[in-house]
C-alpha cells in the first residue's frame, strides 16, 4: 500500500448507471488529483483540489463530478457514461502543489 | 499538446547493462519529476529535480536536467529483472493559473534475466 487507496479496483457499469471512484490518504497531503489513464495516450489530469487552490477541469466532461469533502478524501462521481470513457482513473496526492505525487492502485473502469 | 515526451518508446536489455531514457519538453517547468509504473497499477514516484539543478542520484538512479535544451534524462544502472515497468517524466508547470503535474507517453523497460 501506497498510503492512497483506491475504491473499487475495478468496476464494470452500464451507460446508464450512477457510480463513484472514492479516493483516501491519510499522509497529511494538502492535494488531491484524478488522472485518468487510456491505452496509448499520455495520463490526463481531470481535476485537482489543494488547500492553495480548488480548480475545475473545464475540458473534462460534466458526465465526471468531482467531490473533495476534506484533505483526505476525494471522490469522482460517474453518470451516464460513454464506451470511450473506459479507463485506468488514477487518484494521486502531494504535499503540497508542485510536489512529488503518491498515486493510488487505480481503478479499472470499464464502461458497457 | 503533450508536455513531455519520452524516448525511446520502448527499451530492451539484459540484466546488468544501463538503461538510458530521455524525456523532452516544450514550456517552462517549475521542476520534473520520473515515475515508474508497472503493469496498469499506479505509479510510483523516482526522483524530482528542481529547474536550477542539473544532476541528481538516487540509488542506482542518475537524472540530469537541461533547461536550455528543454530535456531530461533517467539513467537506471546495473538494470535487474525487477526494473522491468514504464517510466514517466512529468513536468510541473503553472498554465493558466493551475498548477499540475503534465505527464509524457513514457518508455517501456524490459530487462531480460
Amino acid at each position: 500500500e501506497t498510503g492512497v487507496t483506491q475504491t473499487p479496483r475495478h468496476l464494470v457499469m452500464g451507460m446508464t448507471n450512477k457510480k463513484s471512484l472514492k479516493c483516501e490518504q491519510h499522509l497529511g497531503h494538502n492535494a488531491m488529483y484524478w488522472y485518468k489513464q487510456s491505452a496509448k495516450k499520455p495520463l490526463e489530469l481531470m481535476f485537482v483540489y489543494s488547500l492553495e487552490e480548488r480548480v475545475e477541469n473545464n475540458s473534462v466532461p460534466s458526465r465526471f463530478s468531482p467531490e473533495c469533502p476534506n484533505s483526505s478524501h476525494l471522490f469522482l462521481h460517474l453518470h451516464t457514461l460513454q464506451p470511450e470513457d473506459s479507463a485506468l482513473y488514477l487518484c494521486a496526492s502531494s504535499q503540497r502543489l508542485g510536489y512529488g505525487y503518491t498515486f493510488g492502485s487505480g481503478t479499472r473502469l470499464t464502461v458497457v | 499538446s503533450q508536455q513531455g515526451e519520452e524516448d525511446p518508446q520502448a527499451l530492451s536489455i539484459q540484466e546488468g547493462e544501463n538503461a538510458t531514457m530521455n524525456c523532452s519538453y516544450k514550456t517552462s517547468i517549475n521542476n520534473l519529476q520520473w515515475y515508474r509504473q508497472n503493469s496498469g497499477r499506479g505509479l510510483v514516484h523516482l526522483i524530482l529535480i528542481r529547474s536550477n539543478e542539473r544532476e541528481k542520484h538516487s540509488g542506482r538512479l542518475r537524472v540530469t536536467l537541461d533547461t536550455s535544451k528543454k530535456s531530461s534524462s533517467l539513467l537506471i544502472t546495473a538494470s535487474r529483472a525487477a526494473d522491468t515497468a514504464s517510466y514517466f517524466c512529468a513536468t510541473d508547470v503553472t498554465d493558466t493559473g493551475r498548477r499540475a503535474l503534465t505527464f509524457g507517453s513514457g518508455t517501456r523497460l524490459q530487462v531480460q534475466p
